[in-house]
């Protein structure tokens, strides 16, 4: 069945920490994206790649950095710079970046600062 | 600024009723809207889509409504059922944009 698997489900960090939320899709799509949902904040665009080895800030980037050395993976990292990092974190693939296309969304991580 | 605005934060409908969920969009580069369900704890999946070239677009249950000129779209959910309680999202793209834009969401509650 081809998806996208996000880990890990529920994560636990203290402040000062660094962590790394993992993306993986069999998709093959070429695009991928982390969204960020808060309670009634919708979702909120992070930083996406259009293609491997290359990737944008979204609208909320800061204190996030992430990689795209392979098309399958998108790892996010949130770093300790991240001043409200506490959320559910959905990562997105679509086949293309461009045009009207759908994203198909992971399961989600949430992450919880202690 | 918000580009896609959900303006009910929740709506309850009885089973068996039609549920009618609305979102505005103030960008007009925007051509291409989707809807998608929301269960808690879970990624959003795709509902239904429609393209700026049409006014209406119909999947079984799901009809979603364009009005260009109002910025306005709507999704009508025909009979609702109790699986339809979840967070719905409008989302929306066009020329120039970063990926999709979403509204904050709809909780909607089909009473029994």
């Amino acid at each position: 069945d081809g998806g996208i698997t996000q880990s890990p489900k529920y994560l636990f960090r203290k402040e000062g920490q660094n962590v790394t939320l993992s993306c993986e899709q069999n998709l093959n799509h070429d695009a991928m994206y982390w969204y960020r949902q808060d309670p009634g904040q919708g979702l909120r665009l992070i930083y996406y790649s259009q293609i491997v080895n290359d990737f944008q800030k979204g609208d909320i980037a800061e204190g996030y950095s992430v990689s795209r050395e392979k098309k399958e993976s998108f790892p996010l990292t949130v770093t300790s710079a991240q001043k409200n990092p506490t959320a559910f974190y959905l990562c997105a693939s679509s086949i293309r970046f461009a045009g009207a296309n759908v994203l198909t969304f992971g399961a989600g991580s949430r992450l919880t600062v202690l | 600024d918000q580009q896609v605005k959900q303006n009910s934060p929740s709506l309850s409908v009885q089973e068996g009723r039609i549920s009618i969920l609305n979102c505005d969009y103030t960008n007009s580069m925007f051509d291409y809207f989707l809807w998608y369900k929301k269960y808690p704890a879970e990624g959003p999946t795709f509902l239904i889509s429609i393209s700026s070239i049409k006014d209406k677009n119909e999947d079984g249950r799901f009809t979603v409504f364009l009005n260009k000129s109002a910025k306005h779209l709507s999704l009508h959910i025909v009979p609702s059922q109790p699986g339809d309680s979840a967070v719905y999202f409008c989302a929306a793209i066009g020329r120039g944009a970063d990926g999709l834009t979403f509204g904050k969401g709809t909780h909607l509650i089909i009473q029994p």
